[in-house]
């Protein structure tokens, strides 16, 4: 298993510019999220997804768009990048959902620039 | 929404034992994680503990909850130089979204 994957390691836009993080897991996980970690701030949670064809926003949702039309992929867009968006941004996978023990598995991340 | 918070930055010298605290907010917490991060790398589940138990311990690691307080602690005993990361605390509040700390960063000085 290659776990979650993330893509690209590294990003450099300018403001206005568009693009989408990749993110898949092959664990047959149901539960996926976005987060973005910033320093002195931890993680904060951007979209999740309790499954194929559901996704909700977190945290901090604007200027991001999610989609997840299959169990293994759930990519991050953003729609017209501003440097408030430079930050390392992760994704997770686990299980299921609920109240019940749920580890979530994290990919490496995406550093990404905006400037 | 829930407030998590940590101390930024803990020195400790190599065989000491380390203690991380967090706190948090949300009286309706169902687990509470503690996750490491290395330089470079995504965050690592390291143990987690429900939240109607008041300890837990798993080899070095040794888990401290106090419910009425909301304060958890994470005890690391004969800390190493590979101990040196980041560690983060993580509540969980019903649903599975998590709610992290801002992070300690921890420094094993040989």
């Amino acid at each position: 298993n290659a776990g979650v994957t993330q893509t690209p390691k590294f990003q450099v836009l300018k403001t206005g510019q568009s693009m989408t993080l990749q993110c898949a897991q092959d664990m047959n996980h149901e539960y996926m999220s976005w987060y973005r970690q910033d320093p002195g701030m931890g993680l904060r949670l951007i979209h999740y997804s309790v499954g194929a064809g559901i996704t909700d926003q977190g945290e901090v949702p604007n200027g991001y768009n999610v989609s997840r039309s299959t169990t293994e992929d759930f990519p991050l867009r953003l729609l017209s990048a501003a440097p408030s968006q430079t930050s390392v941004y992760f994704c997770a996978s686990s299980p299921g959902g609920g109240p019940t023990y749920n580890e979530q598995f994290f990919g490496p991340g995406t550093r990404l620039t905006v400037l | 929404g829930e407030d998590v918070e940590q101390s930024l930055f803990l020195s400790v010298r190599e065989g000491d034992s380390s203690v991380i605290n967090c706190t948090y907010t949300d009286s309706s917490s169902t687990y509470l994680y503690w996750y490491k991060q290395e330089p470079g790398a995504g965050l690592q589940l390291l143990t987690y503990i429900f939240s109607n138990m008041d300890m837990k311990q798993d080899q070095r690691l040794t888990v401290l909850l106090n419910k009425k307080d909301k304060h958890l602690s994470l005890r690391i005993a004969d800390t190493q130089t590979g101990d040196s990361a980041i560690y983060f605390c993580a509540d969980q509040t019903g649903a599975n979204n998590l709610f992290f700390g801002t992070g300690t960063r921890l420094t094993v000085i040989p």
